[in-house]
């Protein structure tokens, strides 16, 4: 089975930094995405991890440790575009699953 | 390319009557996902096809739910007859898996908002 934890809801204020965590135990691990979606529209790639260790992508780092079975999406210097739904995926084989999704709402 | 491509956008029906849902993936995708999303339930996974072959339906709730990929440009999610249970966002995705070694990101269509009533 799998299990993707992941917060809920987090506020941040605009050009700070914010941190969403996952935690995962899955019967298998080929990866980690994370995805991007705004309100009412699909999902768009923002990063994958296999190995262990940061991959930094413009404002956008992504962090895994494959032991912990623990990943991290960092979002600097928030911009009120950022506000979006953030979901964690572990890959499996071609299959994809999703947690619930971290609802990130940027103020000014 | 214009990406992945579904239709209709929303579709409103009754209860019992038969919805059909299309896509058409990125030309050159070997893979094809359909995913369905809920408040609820978040983003869940209901089949996907490898080279047109259906690889995994696990993710099917019930017999009413049906889908086909006759060739490698479309795929159908049929539901049948429908109820007021199965109102969601129907996401369809592909993927190729010749890409970056380990990389198979998936690219998601507009998704197609159904309302049974």
């Amino acid at each position: 089975g799998q299990n993707i934890d992941q917060p809920t809801e987090m506020t941040a204020t605009e050009g700070a930094i914010v941190q969403i965590n996952c935690t995962y135990q899955t019967s298998g691990f080929n990866g980690l995405f994370w995805y991007q979606q705004h309100a009412g529209e699909a999902p768009t790639f923002l990063s994958y991890n296999v190995l262990d260790g940061l991959e930094e992508k413009g404002r956008f780092s992504s962090f895994l440790s494959r032991s912990k079975g623990y990943s991290y999406l960092l979002l600097k210097e928030l911009q009120m575009k950022d506000s979006a739904s953030y979901l964690c995926a572990v890959v499996n084989d071609y299959k994809l699953s999703f947690g619930a999704g971290t609802t990130v709402t940027v103020r000014a | 390319d214009a990406g992945v491509i579904q239709s209709p956008r929303h579709e409103v029906t009754e209860m019992g009557q038969e919805v059909t849902l299309r896509c058409k993936p990125i030309s050159g995708h070997d893979y094809l996902f359909w995913y369905r999303q809920t408040m609820m339930r978040g983003l869940e996974l209901l089949i996907y096809f490898n080279n047109n072959v259906p690889i995994d339906d696990s993710g099917m709730p019930e017999d009413r739910f049906s889908a086909k990929m006759p060739n490698a440009s479309f795929s159908t999610l049929k539901i049948q007859p429908s109820e007021p249970r199965d109102s969601a966002v129907y996401f369809c995705a592909s993927s190729f898996a010749g890409g970056p070694p380990l990389v198979n990101e998936q690219f998601f269509g507009p998704g197609t908002r159904l309302t049974v009533l």
